[in-house]
């Protein structure tokens, strides 16, 4: 068990660009979760997954926001036309379903900086 | 909706000093609870939970009980360590109607002093 991993961990890029993150699981969990994190806030959580199926997305993943998780195991977040509000730490965390407790596994984020 | 509410920091306090971070919450239906911590440089690590009222979690001198009458989920420790300098999260899960996930509060940045 390697724990969630995420790639790359820091992304700088120039408002207008596409940018796209990627999120390994830990490997038996089936649920995986997006949040984003600014600076002095908590995560809020944009969306999550079961096995392939993209179950809630939040208010907050405006269109330019895209997340797929194509065999229910690794996951991507595309961001379309960067903001420099997109400027934030994005985390990924992961769990067994039926796991009692509903505790959740994070990753140590990708950080994107908009120029 | 739900929501969690804790402490404003920077905390500072003195090595083996009595520690409290007030959390209280709002929410639909039984949410489990959480702490999580964030060491400098480090991902999100869960410290303790509970899943149900009067239940107490409890991990590395840390405990917090789920206190449905109050709505809180007060985090404390006997006597603190430098190590423990860190941010600390309060979170609960969202449940019912299909949703999952977590709701944290805006974290409480706790400064330990030899």
């Amino acid at each position: 068990d390697t724990g969630v991993s995420q790639d790359p961990r820091h992304k700088i890029t120039k408002r207008g660009q596409n940018v796209t993150f990627r999120c390994d699981p830990i490997s038996e969990h089936n649920r995986l979760y997006w949040y984003r994190q600014t600076l002095g806030q908590g995560p809020e959580f944009l969306t999550y997954f079961q096995n392939e199926a993209q179950l809630e997305k939040s208010r907050l993943l405006s269109d330019r926001f895209s997340a797929e998780r194509p065999k229910g195991s690794f996951s991507t977040l595309e961001i379309q036309r960067t903001e420099q509000g997109d400027s934030a730490m994005y985390l990924c965390a992961s769990r067994e379903a039926l796991a009692g407790g509903g505790e959740q596994f994070f990753g140590p984020g990708t950080r994107l900086t908009v120029l | 909706g739900n929501s969690v509410t804790q402490m404003e920091g920077p905390v500072t306090l003195s090595e083996e000093a009595f520690l409290t971070i007030n959390c209280t919450y709002t929410a639909t239906g039984y949410p489990s609870l959480f702490w999580y911590v964030q060491y400098p440089g480090e991902g999100l690590q869960l410290l303790l939970k509970a899943t149900k009222a009067d239940d107490k979690g409890s991990n590395k001198g840390f405990e917090a009980t789920y206190r449905k009458e109050t709505t809180s989920f007060h985090l404390e420790k006997g006597s603190v360590q430098v190590s423990d300098s860190a941010v600390y999260f309060c979170a609960l899960s969202r449940t019912g109607g299909g949703a999952d996930g977590l709701t944290f509060g805006k974290g409480t940045h706790l400064i330990i002093q030899p």
